[in-house]
C-alpha cells in the first residue's frame, strides 16, 4: 500500500522560499503523475502543479511563475518549491499520486500546515 | 481560467439521498472525480472517471456526468458519510477543483 508523506518546514517568512518534500513508500514514484495541492484553513482545495518521474510537469497558471517541482528518484521523494510567499500562501500542502489515463488522485498524504508569517 | 462550481451545503435526513452537483462548461466532455473530506483529515477518492467506485468505498456513492454537470449521489445515507465533498476534472492539462459542498445528515 502506497503511502506519502510530507516534510518541511511549518513556519516560512513573507518573502522567503518554501521547500516540501514528498517521500513515497510502499511504491515507486516510476510511471505516476505527482501533484502538489493545498487548503488554506478553511477554505477549498486548489492543485498546484504535476510532475512525472521523467519529468513532464505542468503548473497551475496562478502559482506557475513562482513553483517549482522537482523528482529524486532514487530517493522516491517529490519535492515543491515556491518563491516569494506571503500570508496568501498560508496552507496546508498535500501531495498526491495520479493515476489511470484519466488522472484521478488515487493516494494522498497526511498533509503539512505551512504558516507564513514573520 | 476553467471553473466547477458547487453548492456550498447540502442537507439530508439517515437513509435518505443526496445529491451533490458540480457544474462547469462542457464538464461532460472531461471526466470527472470526486473526494469526501472529513475534519481534520485527507481528501479519500469516492468517485473516479464519473461513475467508478475504488475499492472499499461503499456501493451507496454513485456518479455521473453529463452536459455541464456532474453529480454525485449517496444512496441511504449515513451519518458516517457526514464531510466535505469536492469535484475535480483537467481542462488543458490544469488541475481545477470545484468550491466544495458540505454535507449535514441532520
Amino acid at each position: 500500500q502506497v503511502q506519502l508523506q510530507e516534510s518541511g518546514p511549518g513556519l516560512v517568512k513573507p518573502s522567503e522560499t518554501l521547500s516540501l518534500t514528498c517521500t513515497v513508500s510502499g511504491a515507486s514514484i516510476s510511471g505516476y503523475f505527482w501533484s502538489w495541492i493545498r487548503q488554506p484553513p478553511g477554505k477549498g482545495l486548489e492543485w498546484i502543479a504535476y510532475m512525472s518521474d521523467s519529468g513532464s510537469t505542468n503548473y497551475n497558471p496562478s502559482l506557475k511563475s513562482r513553483v517549482t517541482l522537482s523528482v529524486d528518484t532514487p530517493k522516491n521523494q517529490v519535492s515543491l518549491k515556491m518563491t516569494s510567499v506571503t500570508a496568501a500562501d498560508t496552507a496546508v500542502y498535500y501531495c498526491a499520486r495520479a493515476v489511470g489515463n484519466t488522472y484521478f488522485f488515487d493516494s494522498w498524504g497526511q498533509g503539512i500546515l505551512v504558516t507564513v508569517s514573520s | 481560467s476553467y471553473e466547477l462550481s458547487q453548492p456550498p451545503s447540502v442537507s439530508v435526513s439517515p437513509g435518505q439521498t443526496a445529491s451533490i452537483t458540480c457544474s462547469g462548461d462542457k464538464l461532460g466532455d472531461k471526466y470527472a472525480s470526486w473526494y469526501q473530506q472529513k475534519p481534520g483529515q485527507s481528501p479519500v477518492l469516492v468517485i473516479y472517471q464519473d461513475t467508478k467506485r475504488p475499492s472499499g468505498i461503499p456501493e451507496r456513492f454513485s456518479g455521473s456526468n453529463s452536459g455541464n454537470t456532474a453529480t454525485l449521489t449517496i444512496s441511504g445515507t449515513q451519518a458516517m458519510d457526514e464531510a466535505d465533498y469536492y469535484c475535480q476534472a483537467w481542462a488543458n492539462s490544469i488541475g481545477v477543483f470545484g468550491t466544495g459542498t458540505k454535507v449535514t445528515v441532520l
